[in-house]
């Protein structure tokens, strides 16, 4: 079946870029999508990039994607530690089954230091 | 609006024992999933549903049932718990898609988690 890998771990310094790296396999898919898990909370979408697109900003947020690797990278500028959490890349599919389902990576925890 | 929200937030379980989580929602949504979440192993669909009164299973759906007998609530029921299904659950919902290139954001509830000793 289709499957999105990441990194588990992440560690920064304030101030510093993060960046966070997914890999997916479906050739199809259309929308792919980056999710925020804070401690003890659930999950809320960040940003998203549709496949036609190789990148997308927003304020400190930077997403990169290459279809033909099939790789997809989070930039967050600027880290504070108040964007520590957990990240999840995950892989819309290309739609066709009409079921809305999602395929998640493992997550990212990122660690910000002070 | 609430949004998802998953009753209870909390549960310890002996082996054996059965219990039910509810999630409901308020935003009109056609589909709803549940999903467990284990340490380095991400976010696995236990079952789905895309409609009041049909489900479907996902990745990992022994030992769960599910049932949707309105369209604002999803139940997953474990009937005999084990310890490996200590984890953490997760329901979400989306609204209904349709055809090919479609953006299909899923709303999460705040998890339940459970521990079966």
């Amino acid at each position: 079946g289709e499957d999105v890998e990441q990194s588990l771990f992440l560690s920064v310094r304030e101030g510093d870029s993060s960046v966070i790296n997914c890999t997916y396999t479906d050739s199809s898919s259309t929308y792919l999508y980056w999710y925020k898990q804070e401690p003890g909370a659930g999950l809320q979408l960040l940003t998203y990039i549709f496949s036609n697109m190789d990148m997308k900003q927003d304020q400190r947020l930077t997403v990169l994607l290459n279809k033909k690797d099939k790789h997809l990278s989070l930039r967050i500028a600027d880290t504070q530690t108040g964007d520590s959490a957990i990240y999840f890349c995950a892989d819309g599919g290309s739609g066709s089954s009409n079921t809305g389902k999602l395929i998640f990576g493992q997550g990212t925890t990122l660690q910000v230091k002070p | 609006n609430a949004g998802v929200t998953q009753t209870p937030k909390f549960r310890v379980l002996k082996t054996g024992q059965s219990m039910t989580l509810l999630c409901a929602q308020d935003m009109n949504h056609e589909y709803m999933y549940w999903y467990r979440q284990d340490p380095g192993m991400g976010l696995r669909l236990i079952h789905y549903s895309v409609g009041e009164g049909t489900t479907a299973k996902g990745e990992v759906p022994d030992g769960y049932n599910v049932s949707r007998l309105k369209k604002q609530n999803f139940l997953l029921g474990l009937e005999s718990a084990a310890p490996s299904q200590t984890s953490v659950y997760f329901c979400a919902s989306s609204p209904r898609v349709a055809g090919v290139r479609v953006y299909n954001e899923q709303f999460f509830g705040p998890g339940t988690r459970l521990t079966v000793l």
